[in-house]
């Protein structure tokens, strides 16, 4: 069973759309979850960070985390063309363990129609 | 702002060479640094985690005699790829964390695009 999982997309929005991405993991020990934007031929960065569970809004950007379900999910309100990409799930387990260390899921293509 | 840079940006190398890759914090210390390795429409891949003044701790399946890791400092992690073949061309990236601020966020480098003829 692969560690973080994604719908591999892609996924097509008209612009203004909400687009909304999917992640699961197995991990019960993970703790830190995050998103991260990779256009192509570059590297990722990351839009959104959470920890606890609930919802959690930055601008457009709002993460959301069942960890009882070990889910987690971004919405992206009024996609724009930009937003384009390729979105990564990446989790982080307990620091100072074994498990401290980003494991990403495969990413979900976004593609935003004008 | 954390600021990871990586160089160089792109190299071709011949097969059989070794090309070192290097991966600096710029304005903030590091104690933890990752190496990623990523082939076209495909995930990154965790190849080890790399911890300042200690060995890398390598992922199954990365042989640790041809990725050499060195983290010789708080604010430098570099990554040597020895003896390389055309099957190790791919886009390596580095990412590096913060240093004592009890968070996992990783930030990163821009990526190193590898190439063996």
């Amino acid at each position: 069973q692969k560690e973080v999982e994604q719908n591999s997309g892609p996924l097509s929005v008209p612009e203004g759309a909400i687009a909304s991405l999917n992640c699961t993991y197995s991990d019960r020990v993970s703790q830190s979850f995050f998103w991260y934007r990779q256009y192509s031929g570059k590297s990722p960065e990351l839009i959104m960070s959470i920890y606890s569970n609930g919802d959690k809004e930055d601008g457009r950007f709002t993460a959301q985390l069942n960890k009882a379900s070990q889910y987690v999910s971004l919405l992206i309100r009024d996609s724009q063309p930009s937003d384009s990409a390729t979105y990564l799930c990446a989790v982080n387990g307990p620091m100072e363990t074994s498990y401290d260390k980003v494991i990403f899921g495969p990413g979900t293509s976004l593609s935003v129609i004008p | 702002g954390a600021v990871v840079s990586q160089h160089p940006s792109w190299v071709i190398c011949k097969s059989g060479t070794s090309v070192k890759i290097e991966c600096r914090s710029l304005d903030f210390q590091a104690t933890t640094m990752f190496w990623y390795r990523q082939f076209p429409k495909q995930s990154l891949m965790l190849m080890a985690t790399s911890n300042e003044g200690s060995k890398a701790t390598y992922e199954q399946g990365v042989e640790k005699d041809k990725f050499l890791i060195n983290h010789a400092s708080l604010t430098l992690s570099t990554l040597t790829v020895t003896s390389a073949h055309p099957e190790d061309s791919s886009f390596y990236i580095c990412s590096a964390r913060r240093r004592n601020t009890g968070s996992t966020e990783a930030f990163f480098g821009q990526g190193t695009r590898l190439t063996v003829v």
